[in-house]
């Protein structure tokens, strides 16, 4: 059971715009940014947003993110076929003293 | 660029300690927070637990009384010990630098799995 809730799965044809959200509450989201990790099956997560909506060199700006009381969303404009992977969001937990993660968000590019 | 290399012992026996190093190479590890993530086989990620350079550390509660986080700055690298393993600690084990100002973990080893079986 994952501190943060995210739905399981996502879908998009190529070129839609697709959200995935991120819900917690007043010890993470609420008081702290968010992080959105992307993980292909078999490799390493990859930090994809930081302090809830920035990108890291790299990053495509297909690739935004938003917080919003205690809740967070990644929006993915112009899917591509690349994109398809598991999606995590995190946020730091005050109670935790430490970061907390999402269940994960697995998106299939259609 | 920087770079981590997670390694250690792909089998370990219940009730034995987990060992693992992260070697961190193509930068410091001097000013930086180090952690440890695990995800179990076809699960989600869980935080371990992070060292700061200095040696300053901090534990998930659900692990804290079995864990043990070090750091060597002499040789760029920081370890992970979690005694008294079950099946449970079965996981791909991951090792990650946080960013300077802000929580993301920008860079991560490429994982290592271990298997506590007998």
């Amino acid at each position: 059971q994952s501190v943060l809730t995210q739905p399981p799965s996502a879908s998009g044809t190529p070129g839609q715009r697709v959200t995935i959200s991120c819900s917690g509450s007043s010890s993470n989201i609420g008081s702290n940014t968010v992080n959105w990790y992307q993980q292909v099956p078999g490799t390493a997560p990859k930090l994809l947003i930081y302090t809830d909506n920035q990108r890291p060199s790299g990053v495509p700006d297909r690739f935004s993110g938003s917080r919003s009381g205690t809740s967070a969303s990644l929006a993915i404009s112009g899917l591509q076929s690349e994109d398809e992977a598991h999606y995590y969001c995190a946020a730091w937990d005050d109670s935790l003293n430490g970061p907390v993660f999402g269940g994960g968000t697995k998106l299939t590019v259609l | 660029q920087v770079q981590l290399q997670e390694s250690g012992p792909g089998l370990v026996k219940p009730s034995e300690t987990l060992s693992l190093t992260c070697t961190v190479s193509g930068g410091s590890i001097s000013s930086y927070y180090w952690s440890w993530i695990r995800q179990p086989p076809g699960k989600g990620l869980e935080w371990i637990g992070y060292i700061y350079y200095s040696g300053t550390t901090n534990y998930n509660p659900s692990l804290k009384s079995r864990l043990t986080i070090s750091v060597d700055t002499s040789k760029n690298q920081f370890s992970l010990k979690l005694s008294s393993v079950t099946a449970a600690d079965t996981a791909v084990y991951y090792c990650a630098r946080r960013m300077v100002g802000a929580t993301g973990l920008d860079y991560w080893g490429q994982g290592t799995l271990v298997t506590v079986s007998s």
